[in-house]
């Protein structure tokens, strides 16, 4: 069980919009840290995509954004591409833990 | 370009003990928070361990503490993972993974992951 919460799978057809959540609590999200979100494709290392809540790092398309209200967070994917299709992860600090957490991963198919 | 290679896994017995390292290049190594992250077969994430820029500070996840520790050579470029009384569920692909300029955990590049087979 993790300590943040995703759903298993998210789909949608190719140029959709689909969001992926992320819940938490008031040791984590709730008492300020950020979330971070990455993708996995098969077979490779994760890679971020969204950091500090909203932030893209340089090579993530604008596709991809992210928020964070509360003890949750939300990573949007607009015009969904058939590449798209991937594992996501959110993750953050958690204060009872002393340490980083991350979500259980949401697998996206793209239809 | 800014690369983490991996090496040391491979395959030990319930109880052995194993050292993964990381070679980092294309970056100040030292100015860098590094993790290690660790993905069980067919499943999620775990972040296991983490360690300042200087090494002075050292944080580890429950399922890892007293069992594994974390360091760095910044002389080297290279990070540790000594692993000691490993356990079938410590099995896994180890990632090391560089932390962004400011933060402790948002990973913004990550090694291609090494394996490791815990497993009489």
């Amino acid at each position: 069980q993790s300590v943040l919460t995703q759903p298993p799978s998210v789909s949608g057809a190719p140029g959709q919009r689909v969001t992926i959540s992320c819940t938490g609590s008031s040791s984590n999200m709730g008492a300020g840290y950020d979330v971070h979100w990455y993708q996995q494709l098969p077979g490779t290392a994760p890679k971020l995509l969204i950091y500090s809540n909203n932030n893209r790092p340089s090579g993530a398309p604008d596709r991809f954004s992210g928020s964070k209200s509360g003890t949750s967070a939300s990573l949007a994917i607009t015009g969904l591409q058939a590449e798209d299709e991937a594992d996501y992860y959110c993750q953050s600090y958690d204060s009872s833990l002393s340490g980083s957490v991350f979500g259980g991963g949401t697998k996206l198919t793209v239809l | 370009e800014v690369q983490l290679v991996e090496s040391g896994g491979g395959l030990v017995q319930p109880g052995g003990s194993l050292r993964l390292s990381c070679a980092a290049s294309g970056f100040t190594f030292s100015n860098y928070a590094m993790s290690w992250v660790r993905q069980a077969p067919g499943k999620g994430l775990e972040w296991v361990s983490a360690i300042s820029g200087s090494g002075g500070n050292t944080y580890y996840a429950d399922s890892v503490k007293g069992r594994f520790t974390i360091s760095r050579d910044n002389s080297k470029n290279t990070l540790y993972l000594q692993m000691h009384s490993l356990r079938a569920e410590d099995t896994a692909v180890y990632y090391c993974a560089k932390a962004r300029m400011g933060t402790t955990f948002a990973f913004e590049i990550w090694g291609q992951g090494t394996m490791v087979t815990v497993s009489s």
